[in-house]
This record gives C-alpha cells, sequence and structure tokens, in this order.
C-alpha cells in the first residue's frame, strides 16, 4: 500500500501562528493531495501537487513535494481559530482510480 | 452546480441486522463514485469504487456489499452487520477521466454504530 503517513498526529498553536504538517508515503505517485475535515463531516479538497511540481501556493497554504524523499508537507499560514480540523494528505497512483488516504493530522488553533 | 446527499446521517443498528445506505450524486453524469469508511482515530479506508452503473471494485473483502443501480446513485448494503462494522461511512464522487488527477468531492458521512 502507498498509504500516507502524516506527521504530527496532533499539533496545537495560537492563533496567527504557522502550522506545519508533514506527509510520508512509500511509492511512485502521480499526484498529492491535501484535504480538511471539520469533526463529524465530510473531507474537503484543499490544493493538489502533481509529482512534477516542487511548491503550490492557495491562499494561506503553501504544498512542497519531495519525490526523492518522497514526502509533502503543508503550511497554513496566520492560523486562525476556523483551521482547526484534521488534515489528511491523499495520494494517487499513476494509474487507478483509487485515493489512499493518511491517518491525518488533528491541528487545534487557539484564540 | 454539483450535489453529493447521503443517508441516513446516523443510525444504531443490532448485530445481525441489515444495511443501507445510499449516495446520490447531481449536476454531473457518469462520475466515478466511491465508498470510504474511516474508523474512530484512523484514516480513511477506500471499500468500494465504481466507473459506471453495474461496475463495482472492491478494495477490502468485508462483510459490505456494494450496487450502482443507476448513473448517479451508489448504494452500501450489509445482509448481517458486525460490530466491526462500525464507523464513519463516507461516500465521494470524482471526475471521470479528469486529466489524471483524481480529486474527490465528499458526501457529509453516515454514522453507524452496531451494538
Amino acid at each position: 500500500s502507498q498509504q500516507g503517513e502524516e506527521d504530527p498526529q496532533a499539533l496545537s498553536i495560537q492563533e496567527g501562528e504557522n502550522a506545519t504538517m508533514n506527509c510520508s508515503y512509500k511509492t511512485s505517485i502521480n499526484n498529492l493531495q491535501w484535504y480538511r475535515q471539520n469533526s463529524g463531516r465530510g473531507l474537503v479538497h484543499l490544493i493538489l501537487i502533481r509529482s512534477n511540481e516542487r511548491e503550490k501556493h492557495s491562499g494561506r497554504l503553501r504544498v512542497t513535494l519531495d519525490t526523492s524523499k518522497k514526502s509533502s508537507s503543508l503550511l497554513i499560514t496566520a492560523s486562525r481559530a476556523a483551521d482547526t480540523a484534521s488534515y489528511f494528505c491523499a495520494t494517487s497512483r499513476n494509474s487507478g482510480y483509487a485515493l489512499n488516504f493518511g491517518k491525518g493530522t488533528s491541528l487545534l488553533v487557539t484564540p | 452546480s454539483q450535489t453529493i446527499h447521503q443517508w441516513p446521517a446516523t443510525l444504531v443498528q443490532p448485530v445481525g441486522s441489515p444495511l443501507s445506505l445510499e449516495c446520490t450524486v447531481e449536476g454531473t453524469s457518469n462520475p466515478n463514485l466511491y465508498w470510504y469508511r474511516q474508523a474512530a482515530g484512523r484514516g480513511l479506508q477506500l471499500l468500494f469504487y465504481s466507473v459506471g452503473i453495474g461496475q463495482i471494485s472492491s478494495e477490502v473483502p468485508q462483510n459490505l456489499s456494494a450496487s450502482r443501480p443507476q448513473d448517479r446513485q451508489f448504494i452500501l448494503s450489509s445482509k448481517k452487520l458486525l460490530l466491526s462494522d462500525s464507523g464513519f461511512y463516507l461516500c465521494a464522487w470524482s471526475v471521470q477521466g479528469g486529466s489524471g488527477a483524481n480529486v474527490l468531492t465528499f458526501g457529509a458521512g453516515s454514522r453507524l454504530t452496531v451494538l
């Protein structure tokens, strides 16, 4: 399985600080995605980075991808209490339809 | 715009009872459809996916089955529930053949407790 593994499992910061989450995976990928899940809800897609890209930005989100190390990071800048959620990375093989998700990082942002 | 509906949102079922969770997508045609399960404190486990009516692929052998009787309808079933079937079930869809990037849109989830 090429399931991603997020690190840390839990992260607690104060509003205004930056939050960094990491994801490692095992096999070659076509792309890597990050999703967010508020407690008891479905997941929401945040950002996708393709295997030939190294960095991507979307608003306060910055994602990096290092295919040589099989790892990715998600940076949320100037965090807000509303960013409190679980964040998952998901990888996609070069063929096929399945997305494999990690166990997620639980982020708590306190006012 | 596309929307995904999933129901029921919550259910409590006794061991050995049947299960039926339903998911429908609006505003798109011929989507890829998925059922995931999320156990407490764990990641998502892909259970089934479908690329067309009557076409079901099972990722994990288990007590569950899936069916796609219509293009935008995906049903998760069980004839006899086990305690281990408890969890949060998520339906999702993606665009068929979309430029190799399989971005999923999820429903709100169905929380199943088997007692």
